[in-house]
């Protein structure tokens, strides 16, 4: 597989506990946002998603918040687990659904 | 991996060589994408191509070029490889379902000497 040295923030957090992982973004017309997942070797994996037109959405285990004022995503893992060892990254688009800017990323740690 | 191939998984080069990296989906999916990926930039867009020989250019396009002749396959061309080149490169296609979310190949490590 492939991965890259990334020099990324990281996060390390004690399994069993919940993580939180933020992401600030550029753009006020962007209006769609997607977090991915990318293990070591792997590509990216979809996550979550959510429009501008909410603030909080949730899925199995994760959640992700938007507060569109100060331009701020952040996705929750509850419970986290050694699995969720990862880079995240949040992504962004504006209308047309084709063209995502992705940020920089942060490196989830889950220590046993 | 969603039912994407890309090839070769690592290629290692001579500047001003040409490089073509392919992509294969299985899926039959209308949209495919090349990004790359280089440290603190995370992933950016190259090209992305909407249908057959329909493509459109991302944030970094320079220097590259693709052709998608059938459903498939999408092709980056690197015409003359540079040094600057040196990258992890990803194909995705994007699902048909109500989100948007791109589903990415394992990528291609490519590296220009």
């Amino acid at each position: 597989g492939e991965s890259v040295g990334l020099h990324l923030p990281t996060l390390s957090v004690q399994e069993g506990d919940n993580s939180i992982i933020n992401c600030a973004y550029s753009n006020s017309a962007s209006d769609y946002f997607i977090w991915y997942k990318q293990e070591s070797g792997k590509g990216p994996q979809f996550i979550i998603d959510i429009r501008s037109n909410m603030d909080k959405r949730q899925g199995q285990r994760v959640t992700v918040l938007l507060n569109k004022t100060v331009k701020h995503l952040s996705l929750q893992i509850a419970a986290t687990q050694p699995g969720d060892s990862a880079v995240y990254f949040c992504a962004e688009n504006i209308g047309n659904f084709n063209k995502f800017y992705f940020g920089s990323g942060t490196k989830l740690n889950v220590k046993p | 991996d969603a039912g994407i191939t890309q090839s070769p998984r690592h290629k290692v080069t001579e500047t001003g060589t040409p490089v073509t990296l392919r992509c294969h989906q299985t899926e039959n999916h209308r949209y495919m994408y090349w990004y790359r990926q280089d440290p603190g930039h995370g992933l950016r867009l190259i090209h992305y191509s909407y249908g057959v020989k329909d493509t459109d250019k991302g944030e970094v396009s320079d220097g590259y070029s693709v052709s998608r002749s059938k459903t498939e396959d999408f092709l980056l061309t690197l015409e003359s490889a540079t040094s600057s080149q040196t990258s992890v490169y990803f194909c995705a296609i994007r699902g048909t379902g109500s989100s948007y979310e791109q589903y990415f190949g394992p990528g291609t490590r490519l590296t220009v000497t």
